[in-house]
């Protein structure tokens, strides 16, 4: 399976401060349609997953575009401006380019 | 709008098997893929399988073939997931959400709990 590898596991943040998070997988994500199917999501505490960015770049409908997705082949980053109270929580990212999907292990963003 | 209302919390004996549903409303169903997943509180997520309505075909995770099954029911709009032969290891909170691999809308998640 492929292994997703994120980084860091915790991220101290101040309100209306920047936050990136990296993640690698082991092998590329480059489907054989030219396609890469790496996405990311947030899932605050006792909630269940919310899509913020499907396939690297693109944000699923009503995400503020504070959220940003950018990488290729094995490095993929999210980035999130002007932090907000509403954004703290769990962030994962997914691929599913190779069977069977496989998340990475998650970053918890919270209040410096 | 799209919804995926799962059915409540079980409390099952070790051994037992259990019959878990996500109820669908607002998109077609029968034209749409199903994904499972299973996370254990205070751990990352993992992948199960999908059932794609249309025909019922099915693809699973290795490690959870033989544990898990999907079907649906497309006259309902319903996909069901039954766990069996169940241990304290399947004790976690299980998610449904639509979609091949990635689900853009999930369900709210039921919690299994696995003990004597």
């Amino acid at each position: 399976d492929v292994v997703m590898t994120q980084t860091p596991v915790s991220l101290p943040v101040s309100l209306g401060g920047q936050a990136s998070i990296s993640c690698r997988s082991s092998q590329s994500l480059v489907h054989s349609n030219g396609n890469t199917y790496l996405h990311w999501y947030l899932q605050k505490p006792g909630q269940s997953p919310q899509l913020l960015i499907y396939r690297v770049s693109n944000r699923f409908s009503g995400v503020p575009d504070r959220f940003s997705g950018s990488g290729s082949g094995t490095d993929f980053t999210l980035k999130i401006s002007r932090v907000e109270p509403e954004d703290l929580g769990d962030y994962y990212c997914l691929q599913s380019t190779h069977f069977p999907p496989t998340f990475g292990g998650g970053t918890k963003l919270e209040l410096k | 709008q799209v919804k995926l209302q799962q059915s409540g919390a079980e409390l099952v004996k070790p051994g037992a098997s259990v019959k878990l549903s996500c109820k669908t409303s607002g998109y077609t169903f029968s034209t749409s893929y199903m994904s499972w997943f299973k996370q254990i509180p205070g751990q990352s997520i993992e992948w199960i399988g999908m059932i794609y309505a249309g025909d019922g075909g099915t693809g699973y995770n290795q490690k959870f073939k033989g544990k898990a099954t999907l079907t649906v029911d497309t006259s309902s709009s319903t996909a069901y997931m039954d766990l069996s032969s169940l241990t304290t290891e399947d004790s976690a909170v299980y998610f449904c959400a639509r979609g091949p691999g990635a689900g853009d809308y999930w369900g709210q998640g039921v919690m299994v709990t696995v003990s004597s």
